[in-house]
């Protein structure tokens, strides 16, 4: 069973511009779950989405956003992009409908973006 | 939301036992304790999940005491292979929502 895939691995960009980030699910998730990794801050929650709906938040501003497809697929978008963005993003899916506390979390490999 | 407190970094010898303690002193009724393994650029993978007293698998044991305001992962008999970063993960869980609030991970590093 192929395991949650992030596209691209490795990305630049210039402040000011926007990225798009993708990440396909394990066959049969239906949530989808952002998060940003930085040496400083960690792992933090961005946003989930479950069945094309965002279920859930964390506190990341506005010019963070995301979506996710019929087929359960997810992106996630940050426009205006702040040198402060620079991190690996990784999305994690998981099986059951209710979310929540037990949650068995399925990571992929993380999106590394750099912004000069 | 429960916050999670870790011990920034560890290290031991193989062979040996590890345990990592991890505080959330504010965790819900509701909430699951969550341990994840990180190596260099992967994403975070899943070791033990429990939610009260004792819960054990085939790589490591998951020790809540009663009052669940920590949780102690524990390896046992560690090789050079487990040299990672060790994350609690508790789900936050109010207002009928939930976020998933990772500690700040513990980086354990295995000596020969």
């Amino acid at each position: 069973k192929a395991g949650v895939t992030q596209t691209p691995r490795y990305l630049i960009k210039t402040r000011g511009q926007q990225v798009t980030l993708s990440c396909s699910p394990i066959s049969g998730h239906r949530s989808v779950s952002w998060y940003q990794q930085t040496p400083g801050q960690g792992l933090q929650f961005l946003f989930e989405y479950f069945s094309e709906t965002q279920r859930n938040k964390g506190n990341f501003p506005g010019r963070f956003s995301g979506r996710q497809f019929s087929n359960s697929r997810s992106e996630m978008n940050v426009s205006t992009l702040e040198l402060g963005d620079s991190a690996l993003y990784l999305c994690a899916s998981s099986k059951t409908r209710q979310g929540g506390s037990n949650e068995k979390l399925f990571f992929g490999s993380g999106t590394q973006l750099s912004v000069l | 939301l429960a916050k999670t407190t870790q011990p920034i970094s560890m290290d031991s010898y193989e062979g040996q036992e590890v345990n990592i303690t991890c505080s959330h002193n504010n965790i819900a009724t509701n909430d699951y304790i969550t341990w994840y393994q990180q190596f260099p650029s992967q994403g975070p993978r899943f070791i033990i999940q429990g939610y009260k007293t004792k819960v054990t698998n085939e790589v490591a044991s998951l020790f809540i005491p009663a009052d669940r305001k920590s949780s102690t992962l524990s390896l046992p008999r560690v090789s050079l292979s487990d040299t990672a970063v060790y994350y609690c993960l508790v789900v936050g869980s109010g207002s009928g929502t939930y976020k998933y609030i990772f500690g700040t991970g513990t980086r354990l590093k295995v000596l020969a």
